[in-house]
């Protein structure tokens, strides 16, 4: 998974907090994804963003739950007044075009768990 | 509706045999099926990509199949080594969509080899 970097690798929160996650994709890679993986459970898609552009985020919900890829620096999901359920891995993936077809190179995730 | 189902959910085999993962899918149109590999804590690495007009790809020790008509996969993998010990997830990517939300995710076949 060398190129797509992920941090912090694990993050407690309590309830009620804010959680930051952080991913710099890959050199060269201007597209960003992002995954959320329950334990036992496949990935499920959240958000698709390109520089300063949310793409798609059908699969991010509609409260607490924001992103962002800045011109300068990493993609961030931010996770408002956090709650148990939002425990999971999330994971950040980038590839060099938006096309699904592109290979998307994941990072090794950020492990979020809530007090 | 488009899915994405693997079998078994897990396997355990003595180190050296062979194993066969299946992978179904309803994904439709298709484009492309991948296999990757995800070792505990760490994020998903691509083994294979397979589109239409393949049936069989390899990388080292591991055989993917495709049978398009069948919407079929299965991943081989030979000679197995304990580093095999994962979990391995197909996934299918649809012609339309945009971005990443016309990959669908299996949940999965958790691999143990033992000595």
């Amino acid at each position: 998974n060398a190129g797509v970097m992920q941090n912090p690798r694990h993050l407690v929160r309590r309830r009620g907090q804010e959680a930051r996650l952080r991913c710099s994709p890959m050199k060269g890679h201007s597209h960003v994804y992002w995954y959320r993986q329950l334990p036992e459970e496949g990935l499920k898609f959240m958000v698709y963003l390109q520089k300063e552009n949310i793409i798609d985020e059908s699969g991010m919900p509609k409260e607490r739950f924001s992103a962002e890829f800045p011109k300068e620096g990493p993609s961030i999901l931010r996770i408002q007044q956090v709650v148990r359920g939002d425990s999971a891995a999330y994971f950040c993936a980038s590839s060099p075009q938006g096309q699904g077809a592109q290979p998307q190179h994941f990072g090794d995730g950020t492990r979020l768990s809530i007090l | 509706k488009n899915q994405v189902e693997q079998s078994p959910q897990s396997l355990i085999i003595l180190e050296g045999k062979n194993c066969t993962l299946q992978c179904n899918y309803t994904v439709s149109p298709f484009s492309n099926l991948r296999w990757y590999k995800q070792d505990t804590g760490r994020g998903p690495v691509s083994l294979t990509i397979m589109t239409f007009s393949e049936n069989t790809k390899s990388n080292g020790r591991y055989t993917a199949t495709l049978d398009a008509d069948t919407k079929q996969s299965s991943l081989h993998i030979t000679a197995s080594q304990l580093s095999d010990s994962a979990s391995y997830i197909c996934v299918v990517s649809a012609l339309k969509g945009t971005g990443a939300n016309n990959l669908f995710f299996g949940t999965g076949t958790r691999l143990t080899v033992i000595p």
